[in-house]
């Protein structure tokens, strides 16, 4: 089983700085990662999949990179509606899916 | 717009058996794969079940051992959770979710239903 793991676990920010999430997979989902976002209480929300590609309807500020084993999800400036939990998802032959356990992002 | 809602949630004791429903609108539902995920509460996400669209392929997580079965009706724009055998540790909120065009995310989420496993 591929093993997702997400850093930080926690990240400190005010509203208008840009925001750097990782996601690193035990070995390489070539580029079968997607992106969601969680506020309390919600169901996750598609942020980015296929590493890459934001899905309809997301602010241009949420980009995805990455392929093979290391991923990352940025968010160019914070808005107060982006304080939320980030996680990572992954796809491998089975089918299987896995998340990462989630980066949370605060206000400093 | 996609919408997705379960049902069937609620409190069953330990050993008891429960059925989820999800009637998804606003997309074409025998043209796509479905998935059930859960999340216990203040835990992450975890994928459970996968049907294809016309039902004739089926994976599960291996933590189910067999107690979950998945089932669809196209013709009822419907999708299931028979779930048994439950414990504790199924508590959790459980989602159906669209399996998305490249067969590897979840595009669209429904609202959940809660499963509490107690005595």
């Amino acid at each position: 089983e591929i093993v997702l793991t997400q850093a930080p676990a926690t990240l400190s920010l005010s509203p208008g700085e840009r925001a750097t999430l990782s996601c690193r997979a035990s070995q390489s989902v070539a580029t079968s990662l997607a992106w969601y976002q969680q506020k309390p209480g919600q169901a996750p929300r598609l942020l980015i999949y296929d590493a890459s590609n934001r899905a309809t309807g997301i602010p241009a500020r949420f980009s995805g990179s990455g392929s093979g084993t290391d991923f990352t999800l940025a968010i160019s400036s914070l808005e107060p509606e982006d304080f939320a939990v980030y996680f990572c998802q992954q796809r491998s032959n089975g089918p299987l899916f896995t998340f990462g356990p989630g980066t949370k992002v605060d206000i400093k | 717009q996609v919408q997705l809602v379960e049902s069937g949630g609620g409190l069953v004791k330990p050993g008891g058996s429960l059925r989820l429903s999800c009637v998804a609108s606003g997309f074409s539902f025998g043209d796509y794969q479905m998935s059930w995920l859960r999340q216990a509460p203040g835990k992450g996400l975890e994928w459970l079940t996968y049907i294809s669209a016309l039902s004739g392929s089926k994976y599960y997580a291996d933590s189910l051992k067999g107690r979950f079965t998945v089932s669809r009706d196209n013709a009822k724009n419907s999708l299931y959770l028979q779930m048994n055998s439950l414990s504790a540790e199924d508590t959790a909120v459980y989602y159906c979710a669209k399996v998305g065009g490249s067969d590897t995310y979840f595009d669209y989420w429904g609202l959940g239903t809660l499963v509490t496993v107690s005595s």
